[in-house]
């Protein structure tokens, strides 16, 4: 069964802080995503990767970076937190040798900013 | 570029009548388009996926068929149940030439009530 795994699955970041959230995939999945989801809303792409040591800018990069040492991990790094920040955040991973490829999510991550 | 369209941001119906989803999508390249479902504090997960033209797929009693002379890709089911509430994500592979990248409509909140 393909996993991704996403840590911490909460935190509550103080305002202007650093925060990294972490996500390791055992599919052997050369691309990942990261997603922000706000209550009632659908997915919106941050950053993505599709090589270990390159990362990609989604559709709403401002605030975040990224990062992607390995094919296994990805990170999502908000250098200094707001609390327009607070959401869900998904990371996922595909394969992005066929068209035909499921994309496989980790459980989320619930950020809270105060 | 590639997008993928779905018009409804929320759908509420009575258990028993049957649900109607919209999805449109744009591509120059590929056709293969998703359906993810996710239920309340869960994870997106993949319902049901295709790429041939006029060709109804099926699964968990949804069904779709892609349509490429309207570019639609609509969900479909006959009877709607209480736990058929849920927030459904079209999708699309944008083809080799963009990695097969896969792009997320807004998503469709589904809210069955007895």
């Amino acid at each position: 069964e393909a996993a991704v795994t996403q840590s911490p699955r909460s935190k509550v970041a103080v305002t202007g802080g650093k925060v990294t959230l972490s996500c390791h995939q055992t599919n052997n999945h050369d691309y990942m995503y990261w997603y922000r989801q706000d209550t009632g809303h659908g997915l919106r792409l941050i950053h993505y990767s599709y090589v270990a040591d390159s990362t990609e800018k989604g559709d709403i990069p401002d605030g975040y970076k990224a990062s992607r040492p390995s094919q296994e991990n990805f990170s999502l790094i908000l250098e200094l937190a707001s609390l327009s920040q607070t959401a869900v955040y998904f990371c996922a991973s595909s394969d992005p040798t066929t068209e035909n490829t499921e994309v496989f999510f980790g459980k989320g991550t619930r950020l809270t900013v105060v | 570029g590639d997008s993928v369209t779905q018009t409804e941001g929320l759908v509420t119906l009575t258990e028993g009548l049957p649900v109607m989803l919209n999805c449109t999508y744009q591509t120059a390249y590929s056709t293969f388009l998703f359906w993810y479902v996710q239920h309340l504090n869960e994870a997106p997960k993949l319902l049901l996926k295709s790429s041939t033209d006029n060709k109804r797929t099926e699964h968990q009693g949804f069904h779709a068929t892609l349509h490429k002379s309207s570019s639609s890709f609509h969900l479909q089911k006959s009877s709607a149940q209480l736990s058929d509430s849920a927030l459904y994500y079209c999708a699309l592979s944008a083809g080799r030439n963009n990695n097969n990248r896969i792009f997320f409509g807004d998503g469709t909140q589904l809210v069955v009530k007895p």
